[in-house]
């Protein structure tokens, strides 16, 4: 079945930093691919999607670019901001729209 | 924007007994549902697929006599977990999919389960 591979945190950055969450997976066809970010407190929230090869998601300055060859969707922030302190999952979704989750990637901005 | 309602929120109850969650869209209507478990510091678990209309489908080694699943309308379905024990504490999400938002799925903000 599917599976996701992302990065383990937690993860500790000062603000302005570059930020970079690692997300590879495996699945069968050619998924949609998601970042999810769940702030304290409150239940996971959208932040960016591609739907094939080669599409750039992009929300609130945070970019992912679906990797076909690499198996990949890295989630990147030139300058991460005190706000951004969340729980990040990665997840691949298949044709029955079930979502498979990565383990969650846990960040810390400090001002 | 879509929304997501869960009740409810934080639920205390003695082992044993069942508990009910309920899963509502908001503002519109949704055929199919996912029922999520999240243990601390994990990720979610897919436990089961919600369908209106018919038998929930469930994720392999999700005890289905356990999590009892009622999709009662286009709008609500519920999650019962039946006898429970301190073993099923956790947080259940769920979460469905909008038709036209390029399957984009809306999650509720989740039930805080803890069986004493």
């Amino acid at each position: 079945g599917d599976s996701v591979t992302q990065m383990e945190g937690p993860v500790t950055l000062s603000e302005e930093a570059f930020l970079t969450i690692n997300c590879t997976y495996t699945a069968t066809g050619y998924p949609s691919l998601f970042w999810y970010v769940q702030y304290p407190g409150e239940g996971l929230q959208l932040l960016l999607k591609a739907t094939k090869a080669d599409d750039k998601g992009s929300n609130k300055g945070f970019e992912a670019t679906y990797r076909k060859e690499t198996t990949s969707f890295h989630l990147e922030k030139g300058s991460v901001q005190v706000s951004d302190s969340a729980v990040y999952f990665c997840a691949p979704q298949g044709g029955s729209e079930k979502l498979v989750f990565g383990k969650g990637t846990k960040l810390t901005v400090n001002p | 924007g879509a929304v997501v309602s869960q009740h409810p929120s934080r639920v205390i109850c003695k082992s044993g007994t069942s508990v009910k969650i309920e899963c509502r869209s908001l503002d519109f209507q949704a055929t199919t549902m996912f029922w999520y478990r999240q243990f601390p510091k994990k990720s979610l678990m897919l436990m089961a697929t919600s369908n209106e209309g018919s038998k929930a489908t469930y994720e392999q080694g999700v005890e289905k006599d356990k999590f009892l699943i009622n999709h009662a309308s286009l709008t609500l379905s519920t999650l019962t977990v039946t006898s429970a024990h301190p073993e099923d504490s956790s947080f259940y999400i769920c979460s469905a999919p909008r038709t036209g938002q390029g399957e984009t799925q809306y999650f509720g903000p989740g039930t805080r389960l803890l069986v004493l």
